[in-house]
């Protein structure tokens, strides 16, 4: 079945830097990559998604970039502000007939943004 | 419209002991999952159901079962409860599938195994 590897577990940047967060994964069939993000007691809500069919996305300071032949992809937040402070979960969905795939999540990183 | 609403919220057993948690999707979602959640192993995928019937199942082992209503309402249970089961258990629905688009979780239920 599909494993989804996600490093680093822990990451600590300054505010207005960088994040970047990667993910491998093992099914080559996936297609369909989403980021969910979970703030402290609450629930994972989804933040960006990306279908195989493209190779990058950007929605705002969030953007994921997908390399269908390493089978990796990647998160990538600019301008960090404290509030993006959380844990992020990528997952990688191996889909057969249709509607049918299940969602498989890496193991996640703790985001934390230090003002 | 109403969010994904997990019941109980809390709840405290002993070893041995068997859990039913309750799901109850976004109306209109025909799909719920369910997942564990603990601190070292991030979500872990339980199974899915979809209009009434398991589509996908993790691996987790046959003490950690399922169903889902007619109504799309979904149960999982846990028989003979062993310490490694405390975890928040989180379920999250959809309309079509988790491959398909968002997944919309619960607030998620606590268990604790004395």
């Amino acid at each position: 079945g599909e494993n989804v590897e996600q490093h680093p577990s822990t990451l600590s940047v300054q505010e207005g830097d960088s994040a970047v967060i990667k993910c491998t994964y093992s099914d080559s069939a996936s297609n369909y990559f989403p980021w969910y993000k979970q703030e402290l007691g609450k629930r994972p809500q989804l933040i960006i998604d990306i279908r195989s069919n493209v190779g990058e996305k950007k929605d705002q300071r969030i953007a994921v970039t997908l390399n269908k032949t390493a089978k990796h992809f990647s998160l990538h937040i600019t301008e960090t502000q404290p509030e993006d402070s959380a844990v992020y979960f990528c997952a990688a969905s191996n889909i057969s007939g249709g509607s049918q795939g299940n969602l498989i999540f890496g193991k996640g990183t703790k985001l934390s943004v230090k003002p | 419209k109403a969010g994904v609403t997990q019941t109980p919220r809390y709840l405290i057993k002993t070893r041995g002991q068997q859990v039913t948690l309750s799901c109850s999707p976004i109306s209109g979602h025909r799909s719920v999952s369910w997942y564990q959640q603990t601190p070292g192993q991030g979500l872990q995928f339980l199974f899915e159901y979809f209009s009434e019937t398991q589509r996908n199942k993790g691996n987790f082992p046959g003490r950690f079962s399922g169903r889902q209503f007619s109504n799309s309402r979904s149960e999982m249970n846990v028989s003979t409860l062993e310490l490694g089961d405390s975890a928040l258990y989180l379920c999250a629905s959809s309309p079509e599938g988790p491959s398909t688009g968002e997944l919309f979780f619960g607030e998620g239920s606590r268990l604790t195994v004395l």
